[in-house]
């Protein structure tokens, strides 16, 4: 069935790095993508969104990118910090009502 | 103005019991969505609901689980006769009257379903 999953389970970076997760979509319809942080213990949190008709767009020291010719978004997050360590879910819009979230990728920052 | 508010954050069950997990969202908020989230894994919808509507439950499994978001009060994920597979994190998120903007949809830090 259609489906948005992550390629890298667990991501491990060094503070100040660069860091890129991965996801990919399998429905070509889909319009509308969003990138959410999620903390233990706490519900996601909306980090930057993307519609289709974009292929890049950038927030405070994180960057989305679209390339609807093979299903990938990915989320690249500047000089990664501490406060970056979470989880990170990929979600595609689907219908007008309901968001279909990805597997997940765990970021971990190490000093 | 607080966020969106879910009680109990655990709630510990014996299989065939009840689960009533609670919902409060953001002050001016009329949309209402739960989610179930398992271990390692993402959300997965399950209702959207407004005021006393059901407005998508194609994410509700068929039979034990009911939703409500009464005019008055907070919405309610009811859950009967809990087995063990209902253990998992329940999400709510609330978003503002009028077209469904994903950007203004806050979710609650959820509330934990042990089913023993």
């Amino acid at each position: 069935g259609e489906s948005v999953g992550l390629h890298l389970p667990t991501l491990s970076v060094q503070e100040g790095d660069n860091s890129i997760i991965n996801c990919a979509y399998s429905n070509s319809a889909s319009d509308y993508f969003i990138w959410y942080k999620q903390e233990s213990g706490k519900g996601p949190q909306f980090i930057i969104d993307i519609r289709s008709n974009m292929d890049k767009r950038q927030g405070q020291r994180v960057t989305v990118l679209l390339n609807k010719t093979v299903k990938h978004l990915s989320l690249q997050i500047a000089a990664t910090q501490p406060g970056d360590s979470a989880v990170y879910f990929c979600a595609e819009k689907r219908g007008t009502d309901k968001l279909i979230f990805g597997t997940g990728t765990r970021l971990q920052v190490f000093p | 103005n607080a966020g969106v508010m879910q009680n109990p954050r655990h709630l510990v069950r014996r299989r065939g019991q009840e689960a009533r997990l609670r919902c409060s969202p953001m002050k001016g908020h009329s949309h209402v969505y739960w989610y179930r989230q398992l271990p390692e894994e993402g959300l997965k919808f399950m209702v959207y609901l407004q005021k006393e509507n059901i407005i998508d439950e194609s994410g509700m499994p068929k039979e034990r689980f009911s939703a409500e978001f009464p005019k008055e009060g907070p919405s309610i994920l009811r859950i009967q006769q809990v087995v063990r597979g209902d253990s998992a994190a329940y999400f709510c998120a609330s978003s503002p009257a009028g077209q469904v903007n994903f950007e203004k949809l806050f979710f609650g830090s959820g509330t934990q379903l042990s089913v023993l």
